[in-house]
């Protein structure tokens, strides 16, 4: 199994800061999801990035995928309380023999953001 | 928006006791998972499910586990002689097709005695 590794594991910053969460890989993933995760609660996604280089925009949430797309990166800007959660990296297991795709999931990092 | 459902949000077991966890999956979807969440870690797969077969399973998805779509709405996932390790919470997910994203239910968080 290929693991995702996000960086930073922990994050606490002041409101209004702006942020970037890594998630890098040694292996290929043909899309790469990002999903948020508040407690007591399953992964919200947030975006899929198909291609190498792309660049979209959710709000103040920039999320890009790697031109070879090995890695991955969440920028916030101006950072909200709103935001704190748990931020996940996900992509299809490029091991996967099936069509139903085995997803992996990156190794999370927490957020906190303070008011 | 349709959502993906899981019943009970939280089920405390025995040790050795069968537990069934229920998932009803939106309506469309055709591809069905399971994942477990073991507290402060990281998301895990266990089993992908399709056409009324499994698909694919991890390591962890051993003899003690076994999942099943007996309607055309439910999909459970029934262990059935629980372990202390097996405390976690139990995600269910769906999604219709060819790279499109799964969707997560809330959870079963199972505690096991």
């Amino acid at each position: 199994t290929q693991l995702l590794e996000q960086s930073p594991q922990f994050l606490s910053i002041q409101e209004g800061e702006n942020l970037t969460v890594y998630c890098n890989s040694s292996s290929v993933f043909s899309s790469l999801q990002w999903y948020r995760q508040e407690p007591g609660e399953g992964p919200v996604l947030l975006v899929t990035v198909v291609t190498g280089g792309e660049v979209k925009k959710l709000k103040r949430l920039t999320f890009q995928f790697g031109d070879a797309r090995k890695d991955s990166s969440l920028h916030i800007t101006a950072a909200q309380p709103g935001d704190t959660g748990l931020y996940l990296c996900a992509g299809v297991d490029p091991g996967t023999t099936s069509g139903t795709y085995k997803y992996i999931f990156g190794t999370g990092t927490r957020l906190k953001v303070l008011a | 928006e349709p959502e993906v459902t899981q019943t009970p949000s939280h089920q405390v077991t025995q040790m050795g006791q069968e537990v069934i966890l229920r998932c009803v999956p939106i309506s469309n979807h055709l591809y069905f998972y399971w994942y477990r969440q073991i507290l402060g870690q990281k998301v895990e797969f266990l089993v992908s499910f399709y056409n009324n077969e499994i698909s694919e399973k991890s390591e962890i998805f051993d003899d003690q586990f076994s999942v099943e779509r007996p309607d055309g709405s439910n999909f459970t996932l029934k262990i059935r002689s629980t372990k202390l390790e097996d405390s976690a919470m139990y995600f269910c997910a769906s999604r219709t097709g060819t790279n499109q994203p799964q969707h997560f239910g809330d959870g079963t968080r199972l505690s096991i005695l």
